[in-house]
């Protein structure tokens, strides 16, 4: 089964950066979802690790360690704006990819 | 722009009513889910449909149902309503399972005294 982990609360400040982990059990694993969810709106996507490595995309990284069951989420440069929960989601083996998802960690960005 | 909707965004109703939450997709997208957002649970999956037809449960699909008579749309019914179910949900949509990305909706709050 999935057992996803990842921290319930993170603050940080406008202009640094900040790392939010995400780990994960599970007996097979065909890729790795982070998103993004502002306050009262929909999840909205943000990158799909299915190899190890770190991707970059702007402001935002996403790495994944297959062998470890470990992801994390980089944000640079942090903007206010980046206040949301980050949601981290696992697409499980066989051939359903349909992702579950980690209960997010809530970022507060402050002056 | 191709978009997915929900309606209504917000519904309050009493305990033992049958409630539907409407979710239409023009993206023309064949995988369509259901999923419940509560505080300390994040987003667990209720029903999903591959196509025209098919249905599935999902890991917390007890009280509701769901039918698929077309691409476009995914209505999901609480046939009758319980306290328990008091919660923000969301339709999501994706093209193919490979891709994997979820394009959700703006969600519903379903509150039921």
């Amino acid at each position: 089964g999935q057992n996803i982990d990842q921290p319930t609360e993170m603050t940080a400040t406008e202009g640094a950066i900040v790392q939010i982990n995400c780990t994960y059990q599970t007996s097979g694993f065909n890729g790795l979802f982070w998103y993004q969810q502002h306050a009262g709106e929909a999840p909205t996507f943000l990158s799909y690790n299915v190899l190890d490595g770190l991707e970059e995309k702007g402001r935002f990284s996403s790495f994944l360690s297959r062998s470890k069951g470990y992801s994390y989420l980089l944000l640079k440069e942090l903007q206010m704006k980046d206040s949301a929960s980050y949601l981290c989601a696992v697409s499980p083996p066989g051939g359903s990819y349909i992702p579950t998802f980690g209960r997010g960690t809530s970022l507060i960005v402050h002056p | 722009d191709a978009e997915i909707t929900q309606s209504p965004r917000h519904k309050i109703t009493e305990t033992g009513r049958q409630v539907t939450l409407a979710c239409h997709q023009t993206w023309n997208h064949n995988n369509m889910f259901w999923y419940r957002q509560d505080l300390g649970h994040g987003l667990r999956l209720i029903h999903y449909s591959y196509g025209v037809q098919d249905t599935n449960k999902g890991e917390v699909s007890d009280g509701y149902s769901v039918s698929r008579s077309n691409t476009e749309d995914l209505p999901l019914t609480l046939e009758s309503a319980a306290s328990s179910q008091t919660s923000v949900y969301f339709c999501a949509s994706r093209d193919s399972p490979n891709t994997g990305e979820l394009f959700f909706g703006e969600g519903s709050r379903l509150t039921v005294l």
